[in-house]
């Protein structure tokens, strides 16, 4: 089975901090997404990845930055914390040639930002 | 500009009966449709997909169906069990090859014993 990790599953920050969000796929995708998910507002993309190093604005990518130095991990940065960032942030994968556009989620991560 | 659209934020259902979750889309750029479920604190899971090209594909209890010239897509769920009361997000595709998925808004379901 795909497994997709993140590390964390709640985390509390301060505004103006500094925060790392990582993911970890086991399945050799090329793709890596992520999203956050808002009440009301469904799941919007952040961010997306189709390669090492590689990486493409979604449609909220204000605020924060990410890396895929590693096909198997992506991270994402928020590289100073706004109480608007308040959110689960949700890591995906898929593989480039999925026939079905299956994307494979994470558990999330619950970020409050006080 | 939202392309992909749930209208309805809930639904309730009796246990045993239909569930029906729509969708509706704005434009026909899209190769793939898919629904996802997703429970509280946990990530969604994907439950059934269908290609631009079908009208309907079956799983188990779950069917969806898709009407290309209504530009709408639904989701039966017969019949309808407890587990099942989540929130249900469809998402579409594009054929661009950006793979910048369009989700709805979802949709909550409860069923009711």
């Amino acid at each position: 089975d795909v497994k997709v990790t993140q590390s964390s599953r709640y985390l509390v920050k301060r505004t103006g901090e500094k925060v790392f969000l990582e993911c970890v796929q086991d399945m050799d995708h090329e793709n890596m997404f992520w999203y956050r998910q808002d009440p009301g507002l469904g799941l919007r993309l952040i961010y997306f990845s189709y390669d090492v190093k590689m990486k493409e604005k979604g449609d909220i990518p204000e605020g924060y930055s990410v890396s895929r130095e590693k096909k198997e991990r992506f991270s994402l940065i928020l590289e100073s914390a706004s109480t608007n960032q308040t959110s689960m942030y949700l890591c995906a994968s898929s593989l480039r040639t999925e026939r079905t556009g299956e994307l494979f989620f994470g558990e999330g991560s619950r970020l409050t930002v006080l | 500009d939202q392309q992909v659209k749930q209208n309805s934020p809930s639904l309730s259902v009796q246990e045993g009966r239909i569930s029906i979750l729509n969708c509706d889309y704005t434009n026909s750029m899209f190769d793939y449709f898919l629904w996802y479920k997703k429970y509280p604190a946990e990530g969604p899971t994907f439950l059934i997909s269908i290609s631009s090209i079908k009208d309907k594909n079956e799983d188990g209890r779950f069917t969806v169906f898709l009407n290309k010239s209504a530009k709408h897509l639904s989701l039966h769920i017969v019949p309808s069990q407890p587990g099942d009361s989540a929130v249900y997000f469809c998402a579409a595709r594009p054929t661009s090859g950006t793979y910048k998925y369009i989700f709805g808004t979802g949709t909550r379901l409860k069923v009711l014993a």
